[in-house]
């Protein structure tokens, strides 16, 4: 399978600890996308890389949250001392840049604080 | 600040019926529009739109976009139970940054 790869599909934590997912786009695509969605509402942003360069990080995001794509292909989003504000499900997109095409998405990481 | 807003947030109708979603934005450097359809998990593509008037269509399924008035719309038509989902829209800019509505939540009664 060629398509966007994440891990854990899900984790449960106490607050308080760190957690790390895993996204691995697909192979040729440049453009990788992080979004955090909740029940009822669209995927939210959070940041997006062109190879390893991150080009935006949203200003919602709390400083708690990183994201890192260190050799332009898998990257990892980490957030430290989670709360339960941060349950939600992480999705992960990819796409080919400068070719207008869509962004293909991960099954996503479904994150439960307790 | 780029925003995209879908409407009805929520939609129940019958088997048959047809159904027109709305989306509509505000961005500063529009490239292209997207419509994904989400069930349990990933959203799953459906249409990329650029250019204003020219239809696009995939079975039952067709959008169009208006660039002068900035919105989209999506019709379903003869709608089936499989077709509830929540029906997400999408803006990209020529940063390739990609920023969704909060979807639209179809529901068809059998």
């Amino acid at each position: 399978d060629t398509g966007v790869s994440q891990d854990p599909r899900h984790k449960i934590t106490k607050r308080g600890q760190n957690v790390t997912f895993r996204c691995d786009p697909i192979s040729e695509h440049n453009r990788l996308y992080w979004y955090r969605q909740t029940l009822g509402q669209g995927p939210e942003f959070l940041t997006y890389f062109q190879n390893e360069a991150q080009l935006e990080k949203s200003r919602l995001l709390s400083d708690r949250f990183s994201a890192e794509r260190p050799k332009g292909s898998f990257s990892t989003l980490e957030i430290q001392r989670t709360e339960q504000g941060d349950s939600a499900m992480y999705l992960c997109a990819s796409s080919r840049p400068q070719m207008n095409t869509e962004a293909f998405f991960g099954q996503g990481t479904r994150l439960t604080v307790v | 600040e780029d925003k995209v807003v879908q409407s009805p947030l929520s939609l129940v109708v019958h088997e048959g019926d047809t159904v027109t979603l709305n989306c509509s934005y505000e961005v500063t450097n529009f490239r292209s529009l997207l419509w994904y359809k989400q069930e349990k998990k990933a959203p799953t593509f459906l249409f990329m739109l650029t250019s204003s008037g020219i239809e696009k269509k995939s079975g039952r399924l067709s959008s169009i976009l208006d660039k002068k008035e900035l919105f989209s719309i999506l019709n379903i038509t003869a709608t089936q139970t499989g077709d509830s989902a929540v029906y997400l829209c999408a803006v990209v800019g020529w940063d390739d940054k990609i920023i969704f509505g909060k979807g639209t939540r179809l529901h068809i009664l059998p």
